[in-house]
């Protein structure tokens, strides 16, 4: 079956240990991108890749850290989480071309406390 | 600086009925809009992609309009059913933004009544 996994659904941590959150695409995807959702905000995109060893900032980049070393993952780093990254993070893939339709994961909701 | 917008932010309606959603935006420099649907505690499902040359995409009992030059997009939803009930949120994707850099309006939480 076609999807974006995302690792763990759920995690609680504390401010300032350091975490990963990973994204697994099977689809064979060029393009990967990570959004946060917030109440009232909407959805805002943290970090996307193009392709492999290609990422770039989004709209919200700061304390966050990507890498894409191969095509299939592309996981989210925070080296210092803070409470007001608190929030539904969504892993999202798609082929290369500004008119393919973004497949999205089930989200991590992530707590910091 | 683009700006979308979705109005209502909630929708109860019986089922069987016809209703539609609305997404306008702020600037028409765009490649495409898309429709999702969010299911509680799920991630987003692609529902329709109009590309910025179209006026309109169908899929089953959903048909996705857009007017470009007045900044607005509709979700006709035919014959609603309670499995419908869901939150649906438009999205464009810019010119001269990041391939996958949608912008998101806060979507429309529809609750369709057995």
């Amino acid at each position: 079956e076609a999807q974006v996994t995302q690792n763990p659904r759920y995690l609680i941590t504390v401010t300032g240990k350091k975490l990963t959150v990973t994204c697994s695409q099977n689809m064979n995807h060029e393009y990967m991108s990570w959004y946060r959702q917030d109440p009232g905000l909407g959805l805002r995109q943290i970090y996307y890749s193009m392709n492999v060893e290609v990422t770039d900032k989004g709209d919200v980049p700061e304390g966050y850290k990507v890498s894409r070393k191969e095509k299939r993952n592309f996981p989210l780093i925070l080296e210092s989480p803070s409470p007001n990254q608190t929030s539904l993070y969504f892993c999202a893939s798609s082929i290369q071309g500004v008119n393919s339709p973004l497949h999205f994961g089930n989200g991590t909701r992530l707590t910091v406390t | 600086k683009q700006e979308v917008t979705q109005i209502p932010a909630a929708l109860s309606v019986p089922e069987g009925e016809n209703l539609v959603l609305n997404c306008s935006f702020t600037d028409s420099a765009i490649y495409n809009l898309q429709w999702f649907r969010q299911d509680p505690g799920k991630g987003l499902t692609s529902l329709l992609l109009i590309q910025s040359s179209q006026r309109e995409q169908t899929s089953g009992r959903l048909n996705a309009s857009l007017d470009k030059s007045s900044g607005r997009s509709t979700l006709y939803i035919a014959a609603s059913q309670p499995g419908d009930s869901a939150t649906y949120l438009c999205a464009v994707r810019n010119y001269g933004g990041s391939q996958g850099n949608l912008i998101f309006g806060k979507g429309t939480k529809l609750s369709v009544k057995p």
